[in-house]
């Protein structure tokens, strides 16, 4: 299977500054078709995921354009360019590549 | 507004059976692969199942292979989870999501997720 890592495992962070998260897998995660298959979620507590970010860098609809999501092969990260108060929560990034599917173990994004 | 959303959790004893649905509004479930997607209490997201749009592809984390039956019934608009075996750790909140990997539509849309706890 692959692993996804992520860090760092919590992020304090101050509001209005910028926040990076990183996720790495165990294996590639570009398909035979040519895309990479990297997904970043966002999860509040007590609430469902949202989906923020797809294919890497695909920002979903209603999504801040302060989020963005970069990266390739094995190493990609999330970025927060300045992070507000409905940002807090833990983000997940997940692999849609590999049979089965994994997420990474989740970044608790906090206020210091 | 597309929404799914689960039903049939519960407090189930370890051994035993249970079985989770998932029913769409606002968009056809009929057109779109369907994930079951689990996370115990305190803990992370845990991918469990797959079921491709017309049912007659599936995929299953180890955790739940064997156990575990991913179905659905597109005369219903709906796809279940049947969850034979159950055991103390399947206890978590399951959440049904749309989408195959390789569509637009991967896991952009979530259910409210099920209470799933199994306890003697």
């Amino acid at each position: 299977d692959v692993v996804m890592t992520q860090s760092p495992l919590s992020l304090p962070v101050t509001l209005g500054q910028p926040a990076s998260i990183s996720c790495r897998s165990s294996q590639s995660l570009v398909y035979s078709d040519g895309n990479t298959y990297l997904n970043w979620f966002h999860q509040r507590p007590g609430q469902s995921p949202r989906r923020l970010i797809y294919k890497v860098s695909n920002r979903d609809s209603g999504v801040p354009d302060r989020f963005s999501g970069s990266g390739s092969g094995t190493d990609f990260t999330l970025k927060i360019s300045r992070v507000e108060a409905e940002d807090l929560g833990v983000y997940y990034c997940m692999q849609g590549t590999h049979w089965p599917l994994t997420f990474g173990g989740g970044t608790k994004v906090e206020i210091k | 507004q597309v929404q799914l959303m689960e039903s049939g959790g519960g407090v189930v004893q370890p051994g035993r059976s249970l079985r989770l649905s998932c029913a769409a509004s606002g968009f056809t479930l009929n057109n779109f692969a369907l994930h079951w997607v689990r996370q115990a209490p305190g803990k992370g997201l845990e991918w469990m199942t797959f079921i491709s749009f017309d049912g007659s592809v599936k995929y299953y984390a180890d955790s739940v292979k064997g156990r575990f039956t991913i179905s659905r019934d597109n005369s219903k608009n709906t796809v279940y989870l049947q969850m034979n075996s159950l055991r103390d750790d399947d206890t978590a909140v399951y959440y049904c999501a749309r989408g195959a990997p390789s569509g637009a539509n991967f896991l952009d849309c979530w259910g409210q997720g099920a209470l799933v706890t199994v306890s003697s």
